[in-house]
């Protein structure tokens, strides 16, 4: 079962638009919430985390949303640029997790940024 | 500062085959970790080292062996290659036990491919 959902495999948005990205959790127990991002041929990189106690945490451009009662979060870039054109992992984990427990991943969205 | 560095970046094996894939990292963190991903699917932990001589299984681990060499250092050793193998492999590394107060580093990925 999986309990870091990401449904859309893949977005498609304007240059200097704004991107949504979205993800869902069953586990109850994560409290802590990342947003990776990955190029062809590289590793992900972290981007911006948020921690339960907030429901908001921003870093220039990305911005993490997260509703805890929905259990959803939610990844805004604001403007979009050609260099987000990327894959984008959402990973949760649990307070006490981390560890040989790792974090848990979604399958990915593929990001487009269209000129 | 190369940051977590990964040998080979690709490899082919025939079923049944042995290889050890390399990792190393420059950033003195105590946690290294060997993730999978394939195709469709969110990145898997496999294991999980939080000191020199100490390591853990992860999600799938089944059909891997481990080795923390020193601080430094974390191989993973595939001892007789199967087609199920086939995959990108992952290593990464963090401060602290890489919940969310310790993003994971990543490296650039292994592409392994069993015939």
């Amino acid at each position: 079962d999986q309990q870091v959902k990401q449904n859309s495999p893949s977005l498609s948005v304007q240059e200097g638009r704004i991107s949504i990205l979205n993800c869902d959790y069953t586990n109850s127990m994560f409290d802590y919430f990342l947003w990776y991002k990955k190029y062809p041929a590289e590793g992900p990189t972290f981007l911006i985390s948020i921690s339960s106690i907030k429901d908001k945490n921003e870093d220039g451009r990305f911005t993490v949303f997260l509703n805890k009662s929905a259990k959803h979060l939610s990844l805004h870039i604001v403007p979009s640029q050609p260099g987000d054109s990327a894959v984008y992992f959402c990973a949760a984990s649990e307070r006490s997790g981390g560890g040989a427990d790792g974090l848990t991943f979604g399958k990915g969205t593929h990001l487009i940024i269209q000129p | 500062n190369a940051g977590v560095t990964q040998t080979p970046k690709f490899q082919v094996l025939k079923t049944g085959q042995s290889m050890t894939l390399q990792c190393a990292q420059d950033m003195n963190h105590n946690s290294m970790y060997w993730y999978r991903q394939d195709p469709g699917m969110g990145l898997r932990l496999i294991y999980y080292s939080a000191s020199e001589g100490t390591t853990d299984k992860g999600e799938v681990p089944n059909g891997y062996n481990v080795s923390r060499l020193n601080k430094r250092e974390f191989s993973l050793r595939l001892e007789s290659a199967a087609p199920s193998q086939t995959s990108v492999y992952f290593c990464a590394s963090s401060e602290g036990i890489g919940n969310g107060n310790s993003p994971l580093h990543f490296g650039n990925g292994t592409r392994l491919t069993v015939t």
